[in-house]
């Protein structure tokens, strides 16, 4: 079966760093999504890796390893605006995104 | 308008009833998606189009159905609701020049079935 498994909840406070794993399990591979959604809100795209290794865009950066069917978000400096949900999703063979469940991030200052 | 917008944003409905749920983008986007998001699970996908003209089922296409008519439409019919189907239900597009394009998201429609 398909399968993305994610922490519920984490929390950090201000100005640390966390870092949000995500496994997954999916009919073929066509690279691993991470979406912020803020609460009664759209996801919206962070980030998408589809080779092994680390992608860097400002405070946040984006893991995979392909081997391991792993992928984490690091996120530096943080602020109080990112509270919110961290989506990892999977692109099976299909091009169809298999979601995550989510991590719920609380951001304490 | 600019990027994807749907329609209502909340509705609470009589279980029976029949509902369209409206989703409009505006930026030529080729393929257009249905999900439903409830608490605890992860986004789950109903139905999608690839292109104008065409159709396909999802991870939990039963009780739905789209059409897609022009490339700027893509609305979500429940032909007689039922409380399971209460949710909240977002509406993306993509470019689809390739099959991994980054999916945007409309703001969501919150539907109540009692």
């Amino acid at each position: 079966g398909q399968n993305i498994d994610q922490p519920t909840e984490m929390t950090a406070t201000e100005g640390a760093i966390v870092q949000i794993n995500c496994t997954y399990q999916t009919s073929g591979f066509n690279g691993l999504f991470w979406y912020q959604q803020h609460a009664g809100e759209a996801p919206t795209f962070l980030s998408y890796n589809v080779l092994d290794g680390l992608e860097e865009k400002g405070r946040f950066s984006s893991f995979l390893s392909r081997s391991k069917g792993y992928s984490y978000l690091l996120l530096k400096e943080l602020q109080m605006k990112d509270s919110a949900s961290y989506l990892c999703a999977s692109m099976d063979s299909n091009y169809q995104l298999i979601w995550g469940a989510g991590t719920k991030l609380i951001i304490k200052p | 308008i600019a990027g994807i917008t749907q329609a209502p944003t909340s509705q609470i409905l009589a279980a029976g009833r029949r509902m369209t749920l409206r989703c409009t983008q505006d930026m030529r986007h080729n393929a257009m998606y249905w999900y439903r998001q409830d608490l605890g699970l992860g986004l789950r996908l109903i139905h999608y189009s690839n292109t104008a003209g065409t159709t396909g089922k999802g991870e939990v296409p039963d009780g739905y159905s789209v059409s897609r008519a022009n490339t700027d439409d893509f609305p979500l019919t429940l032909a007689s609701a039922v409380p399971s189907q209460t949710s909240v239900y977002f509406c993306a597009s993509a470019t689809g020049t390739s099959g991994t394009d980054t999916q945007y998201f409309g703001p969501g429609t919150r539907l109540t079935v009692l």
